[in-house]
């Protein structure tokens, strides 16, 4: 069974621009997490999707958004970019089980 | 954004010995807790989960412990080896809620040879 995939690996912007990144949950899972993961930092949650709907956002400015497809694939965008948003940004899907299963992550890089 | 402390603690174990990683989680109100496995460069790896009406969970060489009372988590790895070496998290939520995870800061175990 194929886990979460993320792209792309790496995404290298700079400040003011946009960045989108995308996730495919596994097979079957209809919840997409994202998380962000600036360096040497804990998780900090950033949005939940499920159904296609967004269920619940953290406390992140607006300039942080996404959306869900039919498919339940996802995707974050990141506008304006600052220096701060530089991070590895996760997606985890699951299932109504909670159990959370992790992408390899987006590494992106603002200069 | 929600997270736990900024500064990574570090755990050194000497391959062979056992390993306890202790997470502190803040919502007296969740009710599951689950442990994550980072290594270098990927996403987390789901190791072990318990719920709120369990004290102890067994997996294998993996064993997490759950104190209602002092809300504290603890994981237990026997037998450390080299593959071990990662960045280990809580995290806590609430099963009927929105099912957000709230995670714990992360410990770095490093295992000597």
């Amino acid at each position: 069974e194929a886990g979460v995939t993320q792209s792309p690996t790496h995404l290298i912007k700079t400040r003011g621009q946009q960045a989108t990144l995308r996730c495919s949950p596994i097979s079957g899972h209809t919840s997409v997490y994202w998380y962000q993961q600036a360096l040497g930092l804990g998780l900090q949650f950033l949005l939940w999707y499920d159904e296609g709907e967004e269920r619940n956002r953290g406390n992140f400015p607006p300039r942080f958004s996404g959306r869900q497809f039919p498919n339940y694939s996802s995707e974050l965008n990141v506008n304006a970019l600052e220096l701060e948003d530089s991070a590895l940004y996760l997606c985890a899907s699951s299932t109504k089980r909670v159990e959370q299963f992790f992408g390899p992550g987006t590494r992106l890089t603002v200069l | 954004g929600e997270s736990v402390g900024l500064h990574l603690p570090t755990l050194s174990v000497q391959e062979g010995d056992n390993s306890i990683i202790n997470c502190a989680y803040s919502n007296s109100a969740s009710d599951y807790f689950i442990w994550y496995k980072q290594e270098s460069g990927k996403g987390p790896q789901f190791i072990i989960d318990i719920r709120s009406n369990m004290d102890k969970r067994q997996g294998q060489r993996v064993t997490v412990l759950l104190n209602k009372t002092v809300k504290h988590l603890s994981l237990q790895i026997a037998a450390t080896q080299p593959g071990d070496s990662a960045v280990y998290f809580c995290a806590e939520t609430l099963r009927s809620g929105t099912y957000k995870y709230i995670f714990g800061t992360g410990t770095r175990l490093k295992v000597l040879a």
